[in-house]
């Protein structure tokens, strides 16, 4: 069974940064795309960025494009996001996920998050 | 990137069926049959219930199944169970290279 661990989350006030890991395991991490995806306290999930299975397709969504990089390290088996300028509004759980394919057409399986708050 | 459109909450009762909907545009939903649904019970990480529209993954039974018609998808949960209560979420690829998410439907089995 596919394992995802997140971790690297925690208090930060605005304008800070923070990165986030997801260690991969229990399958062949080189091989598929991955997802970071948040849900706000009390919200619906709000998908964060996608990045292919050899790094050569990102993406991000409109709210965090330009504060945030996705990054991937196959040989480690770790996802990152690496968070710049935070906000208030991007306190949320954060999963990572796993795509069905090699690139981020929608995850199949995914980790129990890790919570970021951005509080002054 | 306005978020898939899903109604927030539907019910039905044990044995019953019910169908929840998820609507886009053309430049997701209607672009690409990379529709997946997710299944989100209090407390808990979502869980892929089906994925490219209308497939199931291994392990989740044959009450569950997905449509799709333009730019609008559906799932459909046969013989109601209480323990499908839970939050239910579409998602979709789009144009822009990027996913989707509906904004989530609240199922209450009565």
């Amino acid at each position: 069974e596919v394992q995802l661990a997140e971790s690297g989350g925690g208090v930060v006030q605005p304008g800070r940064s923070l990165r986030l890991s997801c260690a991969a395991s229990r399958f062949t991490f080189g091989d598929y795309g991955m997802h970071w995806v948040r849900q706000a306290p009390g919200k619906g999930l709000e998908w964060v960025s996608g990045i292919s299975w050899n790094s050569d397709i990102i993406a991000y969504a409109d709210s965090v494009k330009g504060r945030f990089t996705i990054s991937r390290d196959n040989a480690k088996n770790s996802l990152y996001l690496q968070m710049n300028s935070l906000r208030l509004e991007d306190t949320a759980l954060y999963y990572c996920a796993k795509d069905g394919s090699w690139l981020f057409w929608g995850p199949d399986s995914w980790g129990q998050g890790t919570l970021v708050t951005v509080s002054s | 990137q306005s978020a898939l459109t899903q109604t927030p909450s539907v019910s039905g009762s044990p044995g019953q069926s019910v169908t929840i909907y998820c609507t886009g545009t053309s430049s997701d939903i209607g672009a690409y049959d990379r529709v997946s649904w997710f299944r989100q019970p209090p407390g808990t990480a979502p869980n892929l219930i089906i994925y490219d529209v209308s497939k199931r993954p291994s392990g989740v039974p044959d009450r569950f199944s997905g449509s799709k018609s333009g730019s609008t998808a559906s799932l459909t949960i046969s013989g109601l169970q209480t323990e499908d209560e839970a939050d239910y979420y579409c998602s979709s690829y789009t144009s822009s290279s990027t996913l989707l998410f509906g904004g989530g439907t609240k199922l209450t089995v009565l």
